[in-house]
């Protein structure tokens, strides 16, 4: 079936480094989102993109749309310790259908 | 300012016994979804729903039924309930996106069920 593969599936890193992680599909999509869910917590938005190639910041964070519509990656400069958490990225499948999936999801630890 | 809400937060169940989940929201959204999350896999689709008086399987269907009678509402019911269920439940909700279909999803707490 249609997945998202998401990687890598965690990371350890010193607080200040940067940090990249990527989503790929065999299928294309027309919007990728990436989502940080802290403990306890229900996921929360961080970028969304709609365009192939678009490039889009928030902050210390920027995700790209890949050019062939399936990949996506997500890139967070000098970490701090709050950034701590599970990052996902996610998707709605072609066709329009409102079937919206996501990745496995990459745990990311910082130590201070 | 409620968002997206989820009731209840917390329940034990017996093998076999049913239950149903509510999840209610009040910006309007068209898109609707049900999640469950388990350690090391992510978010997984159970069931969702594009707009009122409509539903569709996600990636994990079987043993769960939905229905959404009023926009605002989308229930998740679990006829038997079986240990294979114990999970966290995420509702949420999107509305219709700059590209078409949904885009950001609001998410509610979680739903935290125990099959014993």
């Amino acid at each position: 079936g249609q997945q998202l593969n998401q990687s890598p599936q965690s990371m350890f890193i010193q607080e200040g480094e940067d940090v990249s992680m990527n989503c790929t599909s065999s299928s294309i999509f027309n919007t990728w989102l990436w989502y940080k869910q802290d403990p306890g917590e229900g996921p929360v938005l961080l970028i969304a993109l709609y365009k192939a190639g678009e490039l889009t910041s928030n902050g210390r964070l920027t995700a790209q749309f890949g050019i062939t519509r399936k990949d996506s990656f997500l890139n967070i400069s000098a970490s701090i310790p709050s950034d701590v958490g599970i990052y996902f990225c996610a998707g709605p499948l072609s066709g329009n259908t409102g079937k919206l999936i996501f990745g496995q999801g990459t745990t990311l630890q910082v130590k201070p | 300012n409620a968002g997206v809400t989820q009731t209840p937060k917390f329940r034990v169940l017996k093998t076999g016994q049913s239950m149903t989940l509510l999840c209610a929201q009040d910006m309007n959204h068209e898109y609707m979804y049900w999640y469950r999350q388990d350690p090391g896999m992510g978010l997984r689709l159970i069931h969702y729903s594009v707009g009122e008086g409509t539903t569709a399987k996600g990636e994990v269907p079987d043993g769960y039924n939905v229905s959404r009678l009023k926009k605002q509402n989308f229930l998740l019911g679990l006829e038997s309930a079986a240990p294979s269920q114990t999970s966290v439940y995420f509702c949420a909700s999107s509305p219709l996106s700059y590209a078409g279909g949904p885009g950001e999803l609001f998410f509610g707490e979680g739903s935290r069920l125990t099959v014993l």
